[in-house]
């Protein structure tokens, strides 16, 4: 258990219908980040949030997708109108602000949410 | 082409044996991380590097910087090792993000006792 928890764990549902995960993080951790992972492929990035700010989205974020983290502690994140691509696990993780040289830091990884659109 | 590479894709091996997995990458870097993943999706973060070289028990990882090349050793392999190793980068790559990371595809270890 990395500290990091994440609900649903499994989600079903019909394409069309609209879906909500919520991730929780590190109570410590500023950083949040949301992650796609298809099956046998590595995780990809979907989007990234400071606190409450989110400073960064990934291209593969259609106008479907939208992630909030309106107290800079939990985040969720919403697809509506679900497609059966969008089948997948969403991985969430948190980090610290970075006190290394590099700027990063370790990202700590939720257990996921695996959705399957019918 | 993936910004990052990993080679092999799977790898089996008997315990005991000596493993090397390796992962290339194209761009400019901030960090390198090795991560594990088991059955079930939990990812766990080994290593992070900027450069040289970590420890941690049986687990060893390497970067080269020029070369844009970083290894993940492990001694004395055992069966609990058998999981999927990702080698992931932070920084000046295409779709990661200025913090995100940008995952190779993994490499499935299996170690038969």
């Amino acid at each position: 258990d990395t500290g990091v928890s994440q609900d649903p764990r499994h989600k079903i549902t019909k394409r069309g219908q609209n879906v909500t995960f919520r991730c929780d993080p590190i109570s410590e951790h500023n950083r949040l980040y949301w992650y796609r992972q298809t099956l046998g492929q590595g995780p990809e990035f979907l989007t990234y949030f400071q606190n409450e700010a989110q400073l960064e989205k990934s291209r593969l974020l259609s106008d479907r997708f939208s992630a909030e983290r309106p107290k800079g502690s939990f985040s969720t994140l919403e697809i509506q109108r679900t497609e059966q691509g969008d089948s997948a696990m969403y991985l969430c993780a948190s980090s610290q602000r970075a006190s290394t040289l590099s700027g990063v830091n370790t990202q700590y990884f939720g257990p996921g949410t695996r959705l399957t659109v019918l | 082409k993936n910004e990052v590479e990993q080679s092999p894709q799977n790898l089996t091996a008997q315990e005991g044996e000596f493993i090397t997995i390796n992962c290339s990458y194209s761009v400019g870097i901030s960090a390198l991380h090795w991560l594990q993943q088991h059955p079930g999706g939990g990812i766990v973060s080994l290593f992070m590097l900027s450069s040289g070289k970590k420890k941690h028990g049986r687990l060893i990882a390497t970067i080269n910087i020029q070369e844009k090349h970083s290894s993940l050793h492990i001694t004395a392999s055992h069966p609990r090792d058998s999981a999927v190793y990702i080698c992931a980068v932070t920084g000046r790559v295409t779709g990661g993000g200025a913090d995100g990371l940008t995952f190779g595809k993994g490499t499935h270890l299996i170690i038969q006792p």
